[in-house]
């Protein structure tokens, strides 16, 4: 089976910019997160949708970043305008939204991520 | 307080060595706990999900404690392809929602 997909694998912008990444999530799974990481915040949880629901964007930094996922195959997540501090790698995952028999939900599964720099 | 804390390292040990993290929580209604591995600009990736009796997967084993709120992983007999950084993942009670760690660099030793 393939594996998350996400593209581009690297994007180098300037300031300024729309930047959209695109993630397609593992055949079957209905949970989708997009995650940011650098070195001095770690991974960190932008948003997270269940059926192609939005269910948690506590994490979405400002207004500059919007995510969507029309489809059960396609969510993408948008910088505009990008700025210097957004250079991270980005990484997307999905899960199934089962509960396993020792009661937690299952694991994700993370795409090979995006490398942001913006210039 | 960060909700997920550990000791970036580096642990640097010899090949053969035993080493163990640990990884504190802050939020007790965390239900569910794994461990991922992730290589040099890699993604992360499952290592071991962490229950509350503690498991074992060859040479790794975990262990949850939850009255003082921390989970560890033991490596017995490192090898070099055991060097990457381990990522503390804590998941909140009746949400998808995974709180990961900055985690852990391991360098094993020729």
């Amino acid at each position: 089976d393939a594996g998350v997909i996400q593209s581009p694998r690297h994007e180098v912008t300037e300031m300024g910019q729309e930047v959209t990444l695109r993630c397609k999530p593992i055949s079957g799974h209905d949970y989708l997160f997009w995650y940011r990481q650098t070195m001095m915040r770690g991974l960190e949880l932008l948003i997270y949708f269940n059926n192609n629901v939005p269910i948690d964007d506590s994490g979405m930094p400002e207004d500059r970043f919007s995510a969507k996922m029309p489809n059960a195959s396609f969510s993408t997540l948008k910088i505009q305008p990008s700025e210097p501090r957004d250079s991270a790698v980005y990484f997307c995952a999905s899960s199934r939204g089962r509960v396993t028999a020792k009661g937690g939900p299952e694991t994700q599964y993370f795409g090979p991520g995006t490398r942001l720099l913006v210039l | 307080r960060k909700e997920v804390e550990q000791d970036p390292g580096p642990f640097n040990v010899p090949e053969g060595a035993t080493v163990a993290f640990n990884c504190t929580y802050s939020n007790s209604a965390s239900q569910s706990f794994f461990w991922y591995r992730q290589d040099c600009r890699k993604e992360p990736k499952l290592l071991m999900s962490v229950y509350s009796s503690g498991n074992e997967d060859g040479r790794f084993t975990a262990q949850l404690n939850r009255a003082s709120q921390y989970i560890s992983l033991l490596i017995r007999d490192s090898k070099l392809s055991d060097s990457a950084t381990y990522l503390c993942v804590v998941n909140l009670s009746g949400t998808y929602k995974y709180i990961f760690g900055t985690g852990t660099r391991l360098k094993v030793l020729a």
